[in-house]
């Protein structure tokens, strides 16, 4: 079966301009989460989609936005780009999501590394 | 509040265990997670652990967890060079996709 597909895995931009990131769960996950990494502040958690509702957001600015699609498969948008948005993108998919009975077992994609420049 | 702590390096002798140590602080934690990530790799889930247990096993892999010092390690037996990744441990919050990452372990097994 399919795992989490996340594209573009690798992309450049510049200070000001926007990107668009893409996830395509596993098969039957309807919970997608969005984390992003970097050297300095490790992993953190940015939203969570369920049934096309964000359910969870992190302590992000407004300038990163995502949404969820009928399929399931999400994306998420990051504008006015900065130098401090530079990291590795890795999405999530899980079965049931927030409120979901056993543990939140997450399915990770590759990621997707922006670079800004 | 939410942090997860963890140290940065570990480096064994192939065969060797490897225990990587994990300390957490929101009591309402209710699953315990070791995710493995190799270079330009996502994340992979090792294993988990309920909150109310207080050790679980999975072939190579050990979990500990005390809950009252609120302290989470893992154990890997007979470590092997393919076990050289950055190991996270995580909890989440009231069962939710929410996940608060430590800061990493770097494993390195050498020869």
């Amino acid at each position: 079966k399919a795992g989490v597909t996340q594209t573009p895995r690798y992309l450049i931009k510049t200070r000001g301009q926007q990107v668009t990131l893409s996830c395509s769960p596993i098969s039957g996950h309807r919970s997608v989460s969005w984390y992003q990494q970097t050297p300095g502040q490790g992993l953190q958690f940015l939203f969570e989609y369920f049934s096309e509702t964000q359910r969870n957001k992190g302590n992000f600015p407004g300038r990163f936005s995502g949404r969820q699609f009928s399929n399931s498969r999400s994306e998420m948008n990051v504008s006015t780009l900065e130098l401090g948005d530079s990291a590795l993108y890795l999405c999530a998919s899980s079965r049931t999501g927030t409120g979901g009975s056993g543990a939140n077992v997450l399915t990770f994609g590759a990621g997707s590394r922006l670079t800004v420049l | 509040g939410e942090d997860v702590e963890q140290s940065l390096f570990l480096s064994v002798r192939e065969g060797d265990s490897s225990v990587i140590n994990c300390t957490y602080t929101d009591s309402s934690s209710t699953y315990l997670y070791w995710y493995k990530q190799e270079p330009g790799a996502g994340l992979q889930l090792l294993t988990y652990i309920f909150s109310n247990m207080d050790m679980k096993q999975d072939q190579r892999l050990t979990v500990l967890l005390n809950k009252k010092d609120k302290h989470l390690s893992l154990r890997i037996a007979d470590t092997q060079t393919g076990d050289s990744a950055i190991y996270f441990c995580a909890e989440s919050i009231l069962k939710t996709d929410k996940l608060i990452f430590g800061t990493g372990t770097r494993l390195q097994v050498f020869p």
